[in-house]
């Protein structure tokens, strides 16, 4: 059975920080990989995916990474900012998307 | 706009009725469906996938007779909660695709708080 494991639970970096938000899965037989923002109370925003023969993908300040061999991912946020508060969740497609527990992210200005 | 819809976004019934939560592939047809629940603070746990015309299956330690699922259409499925009760209260999220290995795409959410 797929396991998506986030860390860190929950970070707090001034505004202007880069920042690494990892994800690990224990099934590298996948689809894709997708990063996706909830921001409190509020449903999903897809950030970026990353098809299973890809090792990577960039969106504006975002990139995210893929490992399948080794079962890991990153979401780099490059000069964080206080907008970038939310919570980010990373699941892995095969065929149903599986989530992590998330990373609280908060970002002071 | 948005691809997948989902209705109602919050719905507050009583304990011991039952609740309807569609959701609605707008632009696509959607094969295969997934509902989710999320706990506050917590992540979407997987209650189960739905395919077209097909009975759903359901995650383990999701009670089906409980929380039944209808896809009786390439376009809908709908999301029931039978005799709801406080602990059902929860952030219940459909999402939706044209099969495997296609984008996935999700729903607003649904708020039930059960009273």
């Amino acid at each position: 059975k797929q396991e998506v494991t986030q860390i860190p639970a929950a970070l707090s970096v001034p505004e202007g920080e880069n920042l690494v938000l990892n994800c690990s899965f224990t099934d590298s037989a996948i689809y894709n990989l997708q990063w996706f923002r909830q921001d409190p109370g509020k449903g999903l925003t897809s950030l970026l995916l990353i098809q299973s023969s890809q090792r990577e993908q960039t969106s504006g300040r975002l990139n995210a990474s893929l490992d399948k061999s080794s079962g890991r991912s990153t979401l780099y946020i490059a000069a964080s900012q206080p907008g970038d508060s939310a919570t980010y969740l990373c699941a892995v497609e095969g065929p149903a998307l599986i989530f992590g527990k998330g990373t609280t992210l908060s970002v002071s200005s | 706009g948005a691809v997948v819809s989902q209705h109602p976004s919050r719905v507050i019934c009583k304990s011991g009725t039952s609740v309807k939560i569609e959701c609605r592939s707008l632009d696509f047809q959607a094969t295969t469906m997934f509902w989710y629940r999320q706990f506050p603070k917590k992540s979407l746990m997987l209650m189960a996938t739905s395919n077209e015309g097909s009975k759903a299956t359901y995650e383990q330690g999701v009670e089906k007779d409980k929380f039944l699922i209808n896809h009786a259409s390439l376009t809908l499925s709908t999301l029931t909660v039978t005799s709801a009760h406080p602990e059902d209260s929860s952030f219940y999220i459909c999402s939706a695709s044209e099969g495997a290995g296609n984008t996935i795409y999700f729903g607003e959410g649904s708020w039930l708080t059960v009273v």
